[in-house]
């Protein structure tokens, strides 16, 4: 069974300031990763999806890395604004599994 | 043009009552989900549909019922809902069964008095 696990869970930095969000998973036989910002009473919003045979993935200020062997994610947000305040969800769709496994969260608030 | 669409948006309801939750999606996908986001936030598979063929039903109580009467829909219902039923309940959808992305819906904020 995949267990996702997301650290910290919950992130306060001043404005300007690069976050850097941690995403690990139990089981390294991946379909794909997929990183999502939740705002609060919303819905989930997707940022960026690696495919298993990918590295990495950019969009903007933010970049996602994966590291299928070690079982790892990471989520970097380049000079955070107010606006990046919200829960970013990591989960993974597992290659013999048809669903997706969350995490639980991380919160990050980004002050002005 | 909302892609993956879901009605009601909020649901207030009193114990015992049978109520429906509906999603549709315009994205032209095969496969279809419904997750629920518990009260520590935390989002857990409860049943897909690929091509209106029910493929994951996780432990799910039978109170609740998912139908899909085609590919574009996944309607969930609820009997005799109970308090701990309270919960967001969130449509999804992917283009293939195995995935290349997920797209969610809003979510239907479902509280039982």
């Amino acid at each position: 069974k995949q267990e996702v696990t997301q650290i910290p869970a919950a992130l306060s930095v001043p404005e300007g300031e690069n976050l850097v969000l941690n995403c690990s998973f139990t089981d390294s036989a991946i379909y794909n990763l997929q990183w999502f910002r939740q705002d609060p009473g919303k819905g989930l919003t997707s940022l960026l999806l690696i495919q298993s045979s990918q590295r990495e993935q950019t969009s903007g200020r933010l970049n996602a890395s994966l590291d299928k062997s070690s079982g790892r994610s990471t989520l970097y947000i380049a000079a955070s604004q107010p606006g990046d305040s919200a829960t970013y969800l990591c989960a993974v769709d597992a290659s013999n599994d048809y669903k997706l496994s969350f995490g639980a969260g991380t919160t990050v608030t980004v002050r002005a | 043009d909302t892609a993956v669409s879901q009605t009601p948006k909020y649901l207030v309801t009193q114990m015992g009552n049978d109520k429906s939750i509906k999603c549709e999606q315009n994205l032209g996908h095969d496969t279809m989900y419904w997750y629920k986001q518990d009260s520590k936030k935390f989002l857990k598979i409860m049943f897909s549909y690929n091509n209106k063929e029910l493929i994951i039903n996780e432990t799910v109580p039978n109170r609740f019922s998912p139908k899909s009467p085609d590919k574009a829909h996944l309607n969930l219902h609820i009997n005799s809902l109970e308090l701990g039923d309270s919960a967001v309940y969130f449509c999804a959808s992917s283009p293939k069964l195995q995935s290349y992305g997920y797209t969610f819906g809003s979510g239907t904020r479902l509280t039982v008095v």
